[in-house]
């Protein structure tokens, strides 16, 4: 089955430890993206990837990285956490971007982290 | 810099009535245009897209979506819903002029009365 998959899908952590979430897609998609969803907010862009070795950032980068070191994988790394970062994360995919047929972004279920 | 505004946050309909779910967005040249649906606990899935051509874009789950420049709009409508459709639903908007960066407006949950 075609699909993104994020683990782990629940996370509670404390301030400043370092962790990562991963992100796995099957579709062999040259694009993938990491946003964080915030009530009221919509979701907005962290970090994108348009190949393998090629990064830049979006909207919200800020205390995040990221890496593309294979074409299926995009890890989304939170070196020293801070309460704000509570969120629900989403990984997504597209196979030569948004606006290339067919377009848009496959996302995975979600990984909701609290930051206490 | 690109936006979404989605003016109602919530939005209760009686089910087997009309839908109408607005959508207004901000971008300097010719916008893609995309509504995604979440049911919850879930990621988001596509309903429709909108590139180019007809203005008028039919989707998935009897959604369709009607492009208006003129209004910067891109409202969802669906002729009569379903307990099922409950759920919350965002717009989105991206551009060449924006690489691959797709950016949704606040939501606007829906809920469906029996």
């Amino acid at each position: 089955e075609a699909q993104v998959t994020q683990n782990p899908r629940y996370l509670i952590t404390v301030t400043g430890k370092k962790l990562t979430v991963t992100c796995s897609q099957n579709m062999n998609h040259e694009y993938m993206s990491w946003y964080r969803q915030d009530p009221g907010l919509g979701l907005r862009q962290i970090y994108y990837s348009m190949n393998v070795e090629v990064t830049d950032k979006g909207d919200v980068p800020e205390g995040y990285k990221v890496s593309r070191k294979e074409k299926r994988n995009f890890p989304l790394i939170l070196e020293s956490p801070s309460p704000n970062q509570t969120s629900l994360y989403f990984c997504a995919s597209s196979l030569r971007g948004v606006t290339v047929a067919p377009g848009g972004y496959t996302f995975g279920s979600g990984t909701r982290l609290t930051v206490v | 810099a690109q936006s979404v505004t989605q003016p109602d946050i919530h939005i209760t309909v009686s089910e087997g009535a009309s839908l109408e779910l607005r959508c207004n967005y901000s971008y300097g040249a010719t916008p893609y245009l995309f509504w995604y649906v979440q049911s919850p606990g879930q990621g988001l899935q596509l309903l429709l897209k909108y590139f180019s051509g007809d203005t008028l874009v039919q989707g998935i789950k009897g959604f369709e979506a009607e492009f208006k420049r003129s209004q910067s709009s891109f409202n969802l409508r669906k002729p009569s819903v379903h307990w099922s459709d409950a759920a919350e639903y965002f717009c989105a908007v991206g551009g060449k002029n924006a690489g691959n960066m797709l950016t949704f407006g606040g939501g606007t949950r829906l809920m469906v009365k029996p």
